[in-house]
């Protein structure tokens, strides 16, 4: 079974600054691992994937996560948080034929 | 760029009324998810098609909730009779393929049961 916690049910930065969405997996068989991001009354947007390939992911609009093994992670990064960024991010992870979505974090930009 | 098409995008329903919501998943994915999003949290799948079968519907309350995909293609998600605790989001997505897929979704139908 395959399981995602997304740590912060909410984040808050300023413009310019670091934005870090956690996330932390577990799943019994090697993991595929996405994010996506939502916007208010939008469905799911994906922003990037992970699929063995490497373990630094880039993806759109500057995001990147990094999959590390050894801590069960897929945290989400940007270098410089833009006020377009404020929106609902989901963590999901894939493996038994389906996908398991955690609880979200929601960002908000600070100007 | 193709897109998941939902429609209605929003739905205003009595209790005990039914209502039906429609998908069109892009072109050649052959599986189709339906979720239901309650505000604050993440989705959770109802139901998932691989062509027009029925391939998990585990979570489904088929007491009140029937979904379709007669030709493998579009698809529909009926609840009857609804219910206050029914007011959700309701995401449709596809994917090539089952698995490891990355899957896209549609804008969704924000259903209120009054």
């Amino acid at each position: 079974a395959q399981s995602v916690t997304q740590l912060g049910s909410h984040v808050s930065v300023s413009e310019g600054a670091l934005v870090l969405l956690r996330c932390n997996y577990s799943s019994s068989v090697p993991p595929y691992l996405f994010w996506y991001v939502q916007y208010p009354n939008q469905g799911l947007q994906l922003l990037l994937k992970y699929t063995s390939a490497a373990t630094l992911v880039k993806g759109i609009n500057g995001f990147e996560a990094e999959f590390k093994k050894s801590e069960t992670s897929f945290h989400l990064t940007k270098p410089s948080a833009h006020m377009s960024d404020a929106a609902e991010y989901f963590c999901a992870v894939s493996g038994n034929n389906d996908m398991r979505f955690g609880a979200g974090t929601r960002l908000t930009v600070k100007p | 760029e193709a897109e998941v098409a939902q429609s209605p995008r929003y739905k205003i329903t009595e209790k005990s009324q039914a209502v039906a919501f429609w998908c069109d998943p892009i072109s050649g994915h052959a599986t189709l998810y339906w979720y239901r999003q309650i505000l604050g949290q993440g989705p959770e799948l109802l139901v998932q098609f691989q062509d027009e079968s029925v391939v998990d519907d585990s979570q489904l309350p088929k007491d009140r909730f029937s979904a379709e995909r007669l030709k493998g293609v579009d698809s529909t998600l009926k609840i009857q009779p609804a219910e206050l605790g029914d007011s959700a989001m309701y995401l449709c997505a596809s994917s090539r393929l089952a698995g490891t897929y990355e899957q896209y979704f549609g804008p969704g139908t924000r259903l209120t049961v009054t």
